[in-house]
C-alpha cells in the first residue's frame, strides 16, 4: 500500500513565525500536492511538483512555498505564518500521468496560528 | 475553470437508511472518483468509474458514472454510524495542468445511532 506520511498531526505556531510542513511518500511516486480544507470551502490546491526540483503554482500559492529536494519528499512553506492560515493541510501523491487512479492523501496536519 | 457541483452539501439520517449524493460538471469527464474523509483523517478513495454508464460497488457502496459523463452518483445503502464523514467527487481536469484532479467541495454526512 501507498503510504503517504505528514510529520506533524497537530501544530501550534505564533503569528510571524516561520513554519515548515513536511511530506513524505514511500512507493516512487512522480507527483506530490499540498492542499488546504476550510469548511465550505473544500479541498484548494496550493502547490504541486511532477519531479525533484520542480514545483508548480496551483489555485492559492500566496504566503507559501514549498521544496522537493528529493523525490520522496515534499515540503510545505509558510514564510510567515498568520492568522488566516490556520487550516488543515493534506499532502497527497500521485503516479505520473494523468490521474485517472486518483491521488493517495497523508492523514493531514492540523496547523492553528495564533 | 472547470467545477464540480456536489449536492447536498450536509445530510442528516438516522441509522438503517439509504442515502444518495450526486456530483455534477458542465464539463465532460473521463474518470469519475469518489472519495471518503473521515473525521480528522486524510481522503480515502472508494470507488473509481472510468467509463460511461458504469455501475460500481464496494460493499455497501454504489456509485455510477452517467450516461453524459457529466455527472456522477454514490448511494449508501442501509447507513451504519462508520458511515459519518465528507464524501468527496473527483476527476482529471485535463484543461488545466496536465491532468489535475479537481474535487467537488464534499457531502457531509452525519448518521444518528
Amino acid at each position: 500500500d501507498v503510504k503517504v506520511t505528514q510529520s506533524s498531526r497537530y501544530l501550534v505556531k505564533r503569528t510571524g513565525e516561520k513554519v515548515f510542513l513536511e511530506c513524505v511518500q514511500d512507493m516512487d511516486h512522480e507527483n506530490m500536492f499540498w492542499y488546504r480544507q476550510d469548511p465550505g470551502l473544500g479541498l484548494r490546491l496550493i502547490y504541486f511538483s511532477y519531479d525533484v526540483k520542480m514545483k508548480e503554482k496551483g489555485d492559492i500559492p500566496e504566503g507559501y512555498s514549498v521544496s522537493r529536494e528529493k523525490k520522496e519528499r515534499f515540503s510545505l512553506i509558510l514564510e510567515s505564518a498568520s492568522t488566516n492560515q490556520t487550516s488543515m493541510y493534506l499532502c497527497a501523491s500521485s503516479v505520473t500521468g494523468p490521474s485517472d487512479y486518483g491521488y493517495t492523501f497523508g492523514s493531514g496536519t492540523r496547523l492553528t496560528v495564533v | 475553470g472547470q467545477q464540480l457541483n456536489q449536492s447536498p452539501q450536509s445530510m442528516f439520517i438516522q441509522e438503517g437508511e439509504d442515502v444518495s449524493m450526486n456530483c455534477t460538471s458542465s464539463s465532460i469527464f473521463n474518470t469519475w472518483l469518489w472519495y471518503k474523509q473521515d473525521p480528522g483523517e486524510g481522503p480515502v478513495l472508494l470507488i473509481a468509474l472510468y467509463k460511461a454508464g458504469e455501475l460500481t460497488s464496494n460493499g455497501r457502496l454504489t456509485a455510477q458514472f452517467g450516461i453524459t459523463r457529466k455527472d456522477s452518483f454514490l448511494n449508501i445503502s442501509a447507513s451504519i454510524p462508520s458511515d459519518v464523514g465528507i464524501y468527496f467527487c473527483a476527476g482529471p481536469h485535463y484543461g488545466g495542468s496536465q491532468g489535475n484532479l479537481i474535487f467537488g467541495k464534499g457531502t457531509k454526512l452525519s448518521v444518528k445511532p
